[in-house]
Order: structure tokens, then C-alpha cells, then sequence
């Protein structure tokens, strides 16, 4: 069965600091997609980043930028020069696509909390 | 254009009762999925429709139910309500669902307090 692991449950940096948010899971398929998903105050998760498991790429958007490495079943989040908007529970998920649909393991969340 | 809506947003039920939460999804979107959030068990698949077809299932009970209108629009339905149902219950819309996994936009979700 397929599980998400993130070790860090909180996390309190000072404005202007990098971060990075780890996630480690597990399945025994070959073909699966990974997530990260913001959580803000007001409830509702947003949508940061699909992988699907093909494609080690790291990427980079603005300030945040994404780490996948299959050798170690890894997908973390680094935040560079964080802000205090950055403040919120980050979750990592995972998808195991065979028929999987949006069928998606979350992993217990990390909450970031950005200090001015 | 507009987001995915749930409503109510805030109910308060007693045990033994049933509950029907209801979800509006972004337009054109043809899957459905809803989660549980608790403090304790944290974000939970229940279930996901997709054509108004139910294409997969979590581990809850039967007491949990959910269905597809032809409009998209879900509803899902505790009944028999237990304490431990309290929680914040998210759906979520995508363009794709069934076999694809795709991008879920978040409603802001319904809080059920049962008492």
C-alpha cells in the first residue's frame, strides 16, 4: 500500500530564510504522480505541483523550487527567501496511477510558520 | 471564473442523525472527489465520481455515501452519525478523474461538528 511521510509536523523560520519541507514516500508501483498542496488559514488547499513519476526534472517556480529523486522516494520543497504570506501547512500526496484516479495518499502535513 | 463552492459551510449535528453535504465544481470539471480531514487521522480519501460514476472508493464505511448529478454537482451523505464523524470535509474538483490523475482544486469545505 502506498504511504506519504513527512518527518517535520512544524517548522518556524524568521522572514528571508530558505526552508525545505521534506517528503518521503512509498508504493510499489512504477507509474504514480506526486503533489504538493498548500494549506492557508482559510481551509481550502491549493494546488502547488504535479510530478508524475517519469520525470526526475527539478523545477523551479519563483521562489519555490522542487526536488525529486526516485533513489531515495523523495519529492521535497524548498522555499527560498521565505515570507510571512509563506505561513501555512504544506502536504505532500501521492497518486498511484493505475486507475488511481484523483485517488490521493496525503502525507501528515508540515506547518511552515514564517516570522516577520 | 468561479471556484468550487460546498455547502453548508458550518453544521452542527447530533449523533444517530444524517448529514448531506453538497458540492458545486468549477465548470466543465467532470470529477468529483471528497476527503475527511481530522486533526487525527489528518486528509482522508472517501470516494470520487467521475461521470456520475463512482470510480473509486476509500476505506470508511457504509454509512458514507456519496453520488453525481449529470451537472456534475455531488452530494455526499453520513448517516448514523458518530462522534468521530467531526471533521472538515473537503471536495474537490478536476478536469480529469477515473483513470487520470489530475489537478484538484479545493472547495474551503464543510465543518461538521457532531455532538
Amino acid at each position: 500500500a502506498q504511504k506519504v511521510t513527512q518527518a517535520q509536523t512544524e517548522i518556524s523560520v524568521v522572514e528571508k530564510e530558505d526552508v525545505t519541507l521534506d517528503c518521503v514516500y512509498e508504493t510499489r508501483d512504477t507509474t504514480y504522480y506526486l503533489f504538493w498542496y498548500k494549506q492557508p488559514p482559510s481551509g481550502e488547499l491549493v494546488f502547488l505541483i504535479r510530478r508524475n513519476s517519469f520525470d526526475e526534472q527539478n523545477e523551479i517556480s519563483g521562489r519555490y523550487s522542487w526536488n525529486f529523486q526516485k533513489s531515495t522516494s523523495s519529492f521535497n520543497f524548498t522555499i527560498t527567501a521565505s515570507q510571512v504570506v509563506d505561513s501555512a501547512v504544506y502536504f505532500c500526496a501521492l497518486s498511484e496511477a493505475e486507475n488511481a484516479g484523483n485517488m490521493l495518499t496525503f502525507g501528515g502535513g508540515t506547518r511552515l510558520m514564517v516570522k516577520p | 471564473k468561479a471556484g468550487v463552492t460546498q455547502t453548508p459551510r458550518y453544521l452542527i449535528k447530533t449523533r444517530g442523525q444524517q448529514v448531506t453535504l453538497s458540492c458545486s465544481p468549477i465548470s466543465g470539471h467532470r470529477s468529483v472527489s471528497w476527503y475527511q480531514q481530522t486533526p487525527g487521522q489528518g486528509l482522508q480519501f472517501l470516494f470520487e465520481y467521475f461521470s456520475e460514476t463512482q470510480r473509486n472508493k476509500g476505506n470508511f464505511p457504509g454509512r458514507f455515501s456519496g453520488r453525481q448529478f449529470s451537472n456534475s454537482r455531488s452530494e455526499m451523505n453520513v448517516s448514523t452519525l458518530e462522534l468521530g464523524d467531526s471533521a472538515l470535509y473537503l471536495c474537490a474538483s478536476s478536469l480529469v478523474g477515473g483513470y487520470e490523475s489530475g489537478e484538484l482544486f479545493f472547495g474551503e469545505g464543510s465543518r461538521l461538528t457532531v455532538l
